[in-house]
């Protein structure tokens, strides 16, 4: 069984440049968490898709997009980015939709904006 | 709002030391709990999870976890610590009706020998 796998694993930017942080997600689930993590915080639910579709947002602006594809991988898109986004940012997959079920998570993706 | 509390940023016990890890959540029904647990440089694993019933949750690595309502607490505990322990340990939160778990701030655990 294949688990969560995120890259890349560290990028740097600078202020202004869109990023795109791909995720893996765990055989046979089809639902896909992407957390923001601020250095000596907790995880912050950014969105999560089900079956290809946005299934719900966290308190992030819409320069913060994603994508789920067929096979349930799954894209974090940021544009414009700024200095606070830099972060770990984590990806988790589950069987279930919503917030009952047990999130595996990638190792995550660290970003880091000059 | 639903929020989940962890109370102490930071914690540091002797190996062989008993460890407790206060979480507090509130929600308007009874949530499903976890608690997770990060490495250095790592994703998070999950320790433990609370549905229903039996109120004294069983998890993995010897970590226990006790459900109790009228505290809305959902405290970690383990008898003896060892050193791989230390690590930084969330307490989330979540329910069928939502979309998202959420997270405490994290408490780091520090094992002295």
């Amino acid at each position: 069984e294949t688990g969560v796998t995120q890259s890349p694993t560290h990028l740097i930017k600078t202020r202004g440049q869109q990023v795109t942080l791909r995720c893996s997600s765990q055989s046979g689930h089809n639902t896909v968490s992407w957390y923001q993590q601020a250095l000596g915080q907790g995880p912050q639910f950014i969105f999560q898709y089900y079956r290809e579709e946005e299934n719900g947002r966290g308190n992030f602006p819409p320069r913060f997009s994603g994508l789920q594809f067929p096979n349930y991988s799954s894209e974090l898109n940021v544009n414009a980015l700024e200095l606070d986004d830099s972060a770990l940012y984590l990806c988790a997959s589950s069987l279930a939709s919503g917030g009952a079920g047990e999130l595996f998570f990638g190792e995550g993706s660290r970003l880091t904006v000059l | 709002a639903q929020s989940v509390t962890q109370p102490d940023i930071h914690i540091t016990v002797s190996e062989g030391a008993s460890l407790e890890l206060r979480c507090n959540y509130s929600y308007g029904a009874t949530p499903y709990l976890f608690w997770y647990v990060q490495s250095p440089g790592q994703g998070l694993q999950l320790l433990l999870k609370y549905f229903s019933g039996d109120t004294l949750v069983q998890g993995i690595k010897g970590f226990e976890a006790e459900f109790k309502r009228s505290q809305s607490s959902f405290n970690l505990r383990k008898p003896s610590v060892h050193w791989s322990d230390a690590a930084e340990y969330f307490c989330a939160g979540g329910n069928t009706g939502g979309f998202k778990t959420i997270f405490g701030a994290g408490t780091r655990l520090f094992v002295k020998a």
